[in-house]
């Protein structure tokens, strides 16, 4: 069964800091997607990124970046130069080929502040 | 373009009575899935419509159902709520099913069980 696994339950850093998110994740499957999704206190999940199983290429888009190593089954995200307006809920999400079934890490509180 | 719209936005129940929460995906989103947030966890996924069929079930109670509409609407429908059922329903909507596309979130619905 796949399993996502977030260990940092809550991060608190100072604006300008850069924040680095972990997500682990368990699977047998060969190809599969990962997602990062923010949750606001409004409670809307707002898509950030998206790597698919078959592509290890770390990226940067913007202040946002990514580490993805099949070898870890991890897939860390980071923030750099974080901004109050960066203060959410953070989870790491894992999907099958072929289902459109999520499946969703616990979150990580991020606060920043000022 | 209108995102995913969820209604009501707020809601309160009493045990052993019915809830019927809607959804509107995106224009042109033809799979809509719902998922369960209890407060402090991540969402659980319930289930996945596409093209007015049932894709996909969570382990969810028989108590829980839903359905599509020809234009693509839908509806979760909970019977003899429980205080359990106290959680964020999120309905999401992508454009097609099976792939890497990402899954677009509502505001959610929450739901309180008194």
């Amino acid at each position: 069964a796949q399993k996502v696994t977030q260990a940092q339950t809550e991060i608190s850093v100072v604006e300008k800091e850069d924040v680095t998110l972990d997500c682990v994740y368990e699977t047998r499957d060969t190809t599969y997607y990962l997602f990062w999704y923010k949750q606001p206190p409004s409670g809307e999940l707002v898509f950030l990124i998206r790597r698919n199983s078959f592509d290890e290429q770390n990226e940067i888009s913007g202040r946002y970046s990514w580490n993805f190593q099949k070898s870890t089954s991890s897939f860390n995200f980071t923030i750099t130069a974080s901004q109050v307006v960066d203060s959410a809920v953070y989870f790491c999400a894992f999907k099958s080929y072929n289902t459109d079934k999520l499946i969703f890490g616990t979150g990580t509180r991020l606060q920043v502040f000022p | 373009d209108a995102g995913v719209t969820q209604s009501p936005t707020h809601l309160i129940k009493t045990r052993g009575q019915h809830v019927t929460l809607r959804c509107s995906p995106i224009s042109g989103h033809k799979s809509v899935s719902w998922y369960q947030q209890v407060l402090g966890q991540g969402p659980q996924f319930i289930f996945q419509y596409y093209e007015k069929e049932e894709r996909g079930r969570g382990n969810f109670p028989d108590r829980f159902s839903a359905r599509q509409f020809p234009n693509y609407s839908s509806e979760l429908n909970v019977n003899a709520l429980l205080l359990g059922d106290s959680a964020l329903y999120l309905c999401a909507s992508s454009s097609t099913t099976g792939l890497g596309q990402p899954q677009h979130f509502g505001d959610g619905t929450r739901l309180s069980i008194l």
